[in-house]
């Protein structure tokens, strides 16, 4: 079945200490976005990907960044986690950015930071 | 700028009963809507979604919707809940015009009781 896939699904990591997230897709979609959910929060999308152009939210921190080396793959890079990063990270793909566009989820990546 | 509310941040309901589930969006035009919903450490599903038409919708596992443009609202309605409806349930706002991201509500746990 085609999906979406995230991994790891639950990540520890230290305070300040560089991690990094993966999401893969084979629907072969053209937008890949990552969202951002605190606990009883709503998904907050921290930025997207239109192929390989990069569209960053205005509010979204520097240290937060991403990666699309290709078309199935796209990277979550916290360059120095805080404990207020701790969230889960979902990822999601959309065949174009239209808003008929559906987007599709993965299951998320949990992360602790410790 | 679009929001979404969803006045309800929990709801019981027994099983077998009828569910309703708020939404209110404020968007410029009729935007497209959406309800996701997000089993415990699961990624979102897509449930039913208005673009235009009829505004009663059908979507998957029993549930539709229905658009009321005058009261800006896009409630989730499903006639006989089962206990494995328990989850939480996100509506979403897209914009008709440029990069469609989307805007998603707070989300009201659904909690079934026996």
């Amino acid at each position: 079945d085609a999906m979406v896939i995230q991994n790891p699904r639950y990540q520890v990591t230290q305070f300040g200490k560089p991690v990094t997230l993966s999401c893969s897709q084979t629907l072969n979609h053209n937008v890949m976005y990552w969202y951002q959910q605190k606990s009883s929060q709503a998904p907050k999308l921290l930025f997207h990907y239109y192929d390989k152009d990069f569209n960053n939210e205005a509010d979204t921190p520097d240290n937060f960044q991403s990666r699309r080396p290709n078309t199935s793959f796209c990277f979550l890079d916290i360059r120095s986690p805080g404990l207020g990063d701790a969230a889960m990270y979902l990822c999601a793909t959309s065949l174009g950015a239209a808003g008929t566009d559906t987007q599709y989820f993965g299951p998320g990546t949990r992360l602790t930071v410790l | 700028a679009q929001s979404v509310t969803q006045p309800d941040i929990h709801i019981t309901v027994s099983e077998g009963a009828s569910l309703e589930l708020r939404c209110n969006y404020s968007y410029g035009a009729t935007p497209y809507l959406f309800w996701y919903v997000q089993s415990p450490g699961q990624g979102l599903q897509l449930l039913l979604k208005y673009f235009s038409g009829d505004t009663l919708v059908q979507g998957i596992k029993g549930f539709e919707a229905e658009f009321k443009r005058s009261q800006s609202s896009f409630n989730l309605r499903k006639p006989s809940v089962h206990w494995s409806d328990a989850a939480e349930y996100f509506c979403a706002v897209g914009a008709r015009i440029g990069y469609s991201t989307l805007t998603f509500g707070k989300g009201t746990m659904l909690l079934v009781s026996p």
